[in-house]
């Protein structure tokens, strides 16, 4: 069965340090995908990045950047140089290729940035 | 372009009232989904639909019910509301739940409020 967690359950950071939210996924499937999703306080969920098993390249998006390691079943998120608009719950999210139909998500990190 | 909109946005029932939300997207999505958020228990599916008039159960069907009569709407019934299901409600959408590009790439609603005394 697939499973997603997310250890941290909340992080306090000052501006300008750097954080890595971390994501530990279960799957039996080979093929499957990874998804990052950020929760504002506004309440409405928003995409970052989707990810598929056969690519393992790390993905830099300006001061986000992902690092998936199929060693160690893991797809962390570093913010570097947080600011406070960073300040959101993170969720980790997982889907398999014989059931692409379900997202599983993670428990979620909340993040605060504090100035 | 409106994305993914749920009525009502806050909702207080008491036990064993019967409510009705709505999800409507206007993006031609084929999939739609249902999904509860509760605190320390993330983003749990209940229901979803991969196409109109198709229905399939999620994580935690039970207590629920949804329909989707037209691509655009998706509805999930409470028959009998329960405390246990006072939570946060929110809808989704996407275009596709195969490998495509877009597959799970879920465009959310601003979710539902929902209270049961």
């Amino acid at each position: 069965a697939q499973k997603v967690t997310q250890a941290q359950t909340e992080i306090s950071v000052v501006e300008k340090e750097d954080v890595t939210l971390d994501c530990v996924y279960e799957t039996r499937d080979t093929t499957y995908y990874l998804f990052w999703y950020k929760q504002p306080p506004s309440g409405e969920l928003v995409f970052l990045i989707r990810r598929n098993s056969f690519d393992e390249q790390n993905e830099i998006s300006g001061r986000y950047s992902w690092n998936f390691q199929k060693s160690t079943s893991s797809f962390n998120f570093t913010i570097t140089a947080s600011q406070v608009v960073d300040s959101a719950v993170y969720f980790c999210a997982l889907s398999e290729a014989r059931n692409t139909d379900k997202l599983i998500f993670g428990t979620g990190t909340r993040l605060q940035v504090f100035p | 372009n409106a994305g993914v909109t749920q009525t009502p946005k806050f909702r207080v029932l008491k036990t064993g009232q019967s409510m009705t939300l709505l999800c409507a997207q206007d993006m031609n999505h084929e999939y739609m989904y249902w999904y509860r958020q509760d605190p320390g228990m993330g983003l749990r599916l209940i229901h979803y639909s991969v196409g109109e008039g198709t229905t399939a159960k999620g994580e935690v069907p039970d207590g629920y019910n949804v329909s989707r009569l037209k691509k655009q709407n998706f509805l999930l019934g409470l028959e009998s509301a329960a405390p246990s299901q006072t939570s946060v409600y929110f809808c989704a959408s996407s275009y596709s739940g195969q490998g495509g590009s877009g597959a799970n790439v879920l465009t959310f609603g601003a979710g539902s409020r929902l209270t049961v005394l």
